[in-house]
């Protein structure tokens, strides 16, 4: 199991430009949500995917928009760059089953605008 | 608004010792989880209490969850320099898992 896999690993963009990053979720696992790592801070969470539909958002522009595809993985797209989108963007998958509420990360995209 | 506050935000500890990390979170959630990261990685689970008294142990990690004080510790004994990282706790508003709201994070060093 390749669990939580994500791409590209490290990215510079500059101001303005648009950016979409890829998730692949952990086998078996059906919802995806996106977080938000600011530097010295706790992750902060953006929205999440299941059913190829966003079911919750955080307090998170609309610059910032996502899909899931059948398979399950998922993009986040973010548009017109600003210099405080510099994170690492983790991408966590988990299976919408109440049961067994566990997330697991993958090891995030660090996004530098410049 | 779910809100999580973790102290301190920062320790620093000698081999041997033990000490405490405490999360606070503000409204009702059930579940709560411990994850800790490296520097430059990723979040690694370490802990999921799903029930008020849950008590979990990993080697010298012991995580704890009092849901009426709404209050998880995660307790550190003997710490060795290994466990040297951040350590963040995360609040679960919808049962799932989905939606985590995190702490602040403590970060932990441990000196020789």
């Amino acid at each position: 199991d390749a669990g939580v896999t994500q791409s590209p690993t490290h990215l510079i963009k500059t101001r303005g430009q648009q950016v979409t990053l890829r998730c692949s979720p952990k086998s078996g696992h059906d919802t995806v949500s996106w977080y938000q790592q600011a530097l010295g801070q706790g992750p902060q969470f953006i929205f999440q995917y299941y059913e190829e539909e966003e079911r919750q958002r955080g307090n998170f522009p609309d610059r910032f928009s996502g899909h899931q595809f059948p398979n399950y993985s998922s993009e986040l797209n973010v548009n017109a760059l600003l210099l405080g989108d510099s994170a690492l963007y983790l991408c966590a998958s988990s299976l919408l089953d109440r049961g067994y509420p566990e997330a697991f990360f993958g090891q995030g995209t660090r996004l530098t605008v410049v | 608004e779910l809100k999580v506050e973790q102290n301190p935000l920062f320790l620093s500890m000698q081999e041997g010792k033990n000490y405490t990390i405490y999360c606070n979170y503000s409204t009702t959630s059930d579940r709560l989880y411990w994850y800790r990261q490296d520097p430059g990685k990723s979040l690694e689970s370490l802990f999921v209490l799903l029930s008020n008294g849950a008590v979990k142990q990993e080697g010298r990690l012991m995580a704890s969850l009092d849901t009426k004080a709404r209050l998880s510790t995660l307790h550190i004994t003997a710490a060795v320099h290994d466990l040297s990282a951040t350590y963040f706790c995360a609040a679960d508003s919808t049962g799932t898992a989905s939606k985590l709201t995190f702490g602040t994070g403590t970060r932990l060093q441990v000196t020789l």
